[in-house]
């Protein structure tokens, strides 16, 4: 079973463009999770997906920030116009159902260096 | 507001030794702790986990311990090995709006020295 993949591994962009993340869950994960770790510093909850919907998304900075996931597969996560803070690791996370019970499975993450 | 704390950056250990990893939290609201593991380059894997009825779970070479009074969690690693380094994040579940969401520390990185 292939497990959480994120794409691209590593993007360095300038202060004032756009990036767009991308994440593919474990096949049949209704459960989508986005964090993101600054460096030395804790990983952070950004938002939650059940399906297509946004189930909490109170982690996210601000609006420059955009999360999708049409038709309930994989997730995209654009920001725009990033600033210098936005720098870190971005983790995309997935599990079967949302408790107690059900591990999160995380993918190897999108490191982005904004410059 | 940090609400899950590792306070140790970096911890080295010998082989063969016992390596703990400790853990605080603030909210006396959480009610399931989870220890990650991450090697370089990859994702946070799931290790060990505990529910706050319990005050100990035990995996093979892994035991988490539970002091609620305290706020304060363990992982035990006996006997440690070179494979064991890694960064781990303690973490809690918190509960909000539906989604059960984790909320880590900043991560300890143990360093198992052959």
């Amino acid at each position: 079973e292939a497990g959480v993949t994120q794409f691209p591994s590593h993007s360095v962009i300038e202060k004032g463009q756009t990036v767009t993340l991308r994440c593919d869950p474990i096949s049949g994960h209704d459960n989508l999770y986005w964090y993101r770790r600054v460096m030395g510093k804790e990983i952070k909850f950004l938002l939650h997906f059940v399906k297509e919907s946004k189930q909490d998304e109170s982690g996210m900075p601000n609006n420059r920030f955009l999360a999708e996931r049409t038709g309930g597969t994989y997730s995209t996560l654009k920001v725009q116009p990033a600033e210098l803070e936005d720098s870190g690791v971005y983790f995309c996370a997935s599990s079967q159902g949302s408790g107690f019970r059900y591990e999160q499975y995380f993918g190897p993450g999108t490191r982005l260096t904004v410059t | 507001d940090q609400q899950v704390k590792q306070n140790s950056p970096s911890l080295s250990v010998q082989e063969g030794r016992i390596s703990i990893l400790n853990c605080d939290y603030t909210n006396s609201m959480f009610d399931y702790f989870l220890w990650y593991k991450k090697y370089p380059a990859e994702g946070p894997t799931f290790l060990i986990s505990i529910s706050s009825i319990k005050d100990k779970n035990e995996d093979g070479r892994f035991t988490v311990f539970l002091n609620k009074s305290a706020k304060h969690l363990s992982l035990h690693i006996v006997p440690s090995q070179p494979g064991d380094s890694a960064v781990y994040f303690c973490a809690a579940i918190g509960t909000t709006s539906g989604t059960y969401k984790y909320i880590f520390g900043t991560g300890t990185r143990l360093k198992v020295l052959a």
